[in-house]
């Protein structure tokens, strides 16, 4: 069975730090993997996906995720953060051909000044 | 790029109380259709997803139902509120069956 998890329920990281945030995936098959990002009260927003092609993705706001084929992972990146950047933070795998994706429990990111 | 609408954004029902929430999509067409609710802010569970117009498929037995009366209207109904129902719905949709892109929410409390 399709499964994702996020190790760590928080990350804690100084402004202007590296930040990593921890997936890692377990699928049958070729994964197709993605990030989110959800502010309070709003919806999640899609950051980045990676379907096939290369292992470091590029996304919005300057993220960025590494696939780790023999790791299982898909970790979550950014070399310099920000205090706008606390946020919970989802990773997820497409499980099947209906599109349905398979979120990890979330890890909530606090940039502290 | 598509627009997704949920309303209403917040809403407080008693329980037993019926519930309708609708979500509409706009700047595609076909896309598959998915209900999502959140609890205490943290994990998504996906209760609906559709295809196609008409055609629904469950997650989670429950006392909520999904309807799909047009290619780009979503509807999660409910004919009696539980008190278990109270959370952050969420709707999304997938134009190309890779990504999802999520609706605003809408926040239920069942007093």
């Amino acid at each position: 069975a399709q499964s994702v998890a996020q190790p760590e329920d928080q990350v804690n990281v100084a402004e202007g730090n590296p930040l990593t945030v921890k997936c890692t995936y377990s699928v049958s098959g070729n994964p197709y993997l993605f990030w989110y990002v959800q502010y309070p009260n709003r919806g999640l927003q899609f950051l980045l996906k990676y379907i096939t092609g290369d292992n470091l993705v590029k996304g919005s706001y300057g993220f960025e995720a590494e696939f780790n084929k023999s790791q299982t992972s898909f970790h979550l990146k950014k070399p310099s953060a920000l205090v706008s950047d606390s946020a919970l933070y989802f990773c997820a795998v497409r499980g099947g051909n209906t599109g349905k994706l398979i979120f990890g429990q979330g890890t909530t990111l606090q940039v502290k000044p | 790029s598509q627009t997704i609408h949920q309303w209403p954004a917040t809403l407080v029902q008693p329980v037993g109380s019926p519930l309708s929430l609708e979500c509409t999509v706009e700047g595609t067409s076909n896309p598959n259709l998915y209900w999502y609710r959140q609890a205490a802010g943290r994990g998504l569970q996906l209760l609906f997803y559709s295809v196609g117009i008409g055609q629904i498929s469950s997650e989670v037995p429950q006392n909520l139902s999904a309807s799909r009366p047009q290619d780009r209207q979503f509807i999660l109904s409910s004919k009696k509120l539980l008190l278990s129902d109270s959370g952050f719905y969420l709707c999304a949709s997938s134009p190309g069956r890779t990504e999802q892109y999520f609706g605003p929410g809408t926040r239920l409390t069942v007093t």
